[in-house]
């Protein structure tokens, strides 16, 4: 595996469901992100994890709940969706966390929520 | 405030034709760093430029190319001969000390790109 992988690739589950997003990258980065794409609003930042360490919370619903278990691996548990959660979940990574470090995506989850 | 605008929503061509996008961007910091991503419709978004404040050079890659103007604040993208292939959302980000944090990229809303054969 290259880049930065998510899993699965497409996720339909209801109101009540218990499911989770992985995240994976494989470039040895230290920081990773969580980034929602809905059809209406810009991309929009959830989370931020520099060196296993939350950084930075936009103000997220808590029925979004991250893990980053190490530099690896990111993890977007999910409970109690509502319909307007569907969108596009996107992984991305970078070396570190600043202004100017790249940001290299994953290919995303299609999240549908029923 | 930091802001990035991508005015054209949608635009259509026909292959070989030379197509821009535009991008104008808002923000208060002296250093920051412009970005242009592809989103095909496969979903991942596909990094193609960095560039910082301090270098306006513009740059050419194969069909693409890039230019930078600090005084207009834009960062307008160039595709020579388009190509089906460049159909696609084409996604302009800003990366700036947002709100205190380090490591924000303020995206544009993206312009949809169709090149028709």
């Amino acid at each position: 595996e290259t880049g930065v992988t998510q899993t699965p690739r497409h996720l339909v589950m209801g109101m009540t469901n218990k499911k989770s997003l992985k995240c994976e990258q494989h470039l040895g980065h230290n920081a990773m992100y969580w980034y929602k794409q809905s059809a209406k609003k810009p991309l929009e930042l959830m989370f931020v994890y520099s060196l296993e360490e939350r950084v930075e919370n936009n103000s997220v619903p808590s029925r979004f709940s991250p893990e980053c278990p190490n530099s690896s691996h990111l993890f977007l548990h999910l409970h109690t969706l509502q319909p307007e959660d569907s969108a596009l979940y996107l992984c991305a990574s970078s070396q570190v966390v600043t202004r100017g470090d790249t940001q290299y995506f994953g290919p995303g989850t299609r999240l549908t929520v029923l | 405030a930091q802001k990035v605008t991508q005015a054209q929503t949608e635009i259509s061509v026909v292959e070989k034709e030379d197509v821009t996008l535009d991008c104008v961007y808002e923000t208060r910091d002296t250093t920051y760093y412009l970005f242009w991503y592809k989103q095909p419709p496969s979903g991942e978004l596909v990094f193609l430029i960095r560039r910082n404040s301090f270098d306006e050079q513009n740059e050419i890659s194969g069909r693409y190319s890039w230019n930078f103007q600090k005084s207009t604040s834009s960062f307008n993208f160039t595709i020579t001969a388009s190509q089906v292939v460049d159909s696609a959302v084409y996604f302009c980000a800003l990366g700036s000390n947002y709100g205190g944090s380090q490591g924000n990229l303020i995206f544009g809303k993206g312009t949809k790109l169709s090149v028709k054969p």
